[in-house]
């Protein structure tokens, strides 16, 4: 059981739009940072956002991350092909003392 | 090109010790918080421990899961993180990553991992 909560899947189809939600609570994503990764098994995880909606440099501007109270969410416009992955949301648990993460969203692009 | 690569991994019985390697290149690599995360077989991502660059202390801290069985140092000096782990479980069977971390707000980049089998 994770301590962020994010749905097991989501799908649409390609050029489309998707959001991926992050729920927490006010000791992790109420009073810290969160960030979104991208992780195809067997490979390096990537970072796609951080600090709740900034991009690094070479992620496209496709990905978008907003917060709001105890709630994060991922927004992913244009749907490729090439974009089906896991996605996993972070952040610090202030009362745990430790990192924590979503269980992770797979999505399909049909 | 900033770059972390992990070894050390393999196979390796119940309640025997492993230690892994982070060997990181192209940064100031004492200039960074140093993490590690691990995904087991049809798991998510998760969360193993960090350790402080030493202008902040150089102290650690770690999931509740390995508390106490696992430790993490770095030797500045030759750009590598390690990742002790002693007492190993057949639960502890993952995917190590190692990660770039400042103050645990973001994390990168990844490492492609090392296969850890704890088995008898």
């Amino acid at each position: 059981q994770s301590v962020l909560t994010q749905p097991p899947s989501v799908s649409a189809a390609p050029g489309q739009k998707v959001t991926i939600s992050c729920s927490g609570s006010s000791s992790n994503i109420g009073k810290n940072y969160v960030s979104w990764y991208q992780h195809l098994p067997g490979t390096a995880p990537k970072l796609l956002i951080y600090e709740n909606n900034k991009r690094p440099s070479g992620i496209p501007d496709r990905f978008s991350g907003s917060k709001s109270a105890t709630s994060a969410t991922l927004g992913i416009t244009g749907l490729q092909t090439g974009d089906e992955a896991d996605f996993y949301c972070g952040t610090w648990d202030s009362s745990l003392s430790a990192v924590v993460f979503g269980g992770g969203t797979k999505l399909t692009v049909l | 090109e900033v770059q972390l690569v992990e070894s050390g991994g393999g196979l390796v019985q119940p309640g025997r010790s492993l230690r892994l390697s982070c060997t990181g290149s192209g940064f100031s690599f004492g200039d960074y918080d140093m993490s590690w995360f691990r995904q087991a077989p049809g798991k998510g991502l998760e969360w193993v421990g960090f350790i402080r660059r030493r202008a902040y202390g150089g102290t650690s801290e770690y999931a509740a899961s390995v508390k106490g069985r696992f430790s993490i140092s770095r030797d500045d000096s030759k750009n590598i993180a390690y990742l002790q782990m002693n007492s190993l479980k057949t639960e502890d069977t993952a995917v190590y990553y190692c990660t770039r971390t400042r103050v645990v707000r973001w994390f990168d980049p990844w490492g492609q991992g090392t296969l850890v089998t704890v088995s008898s």
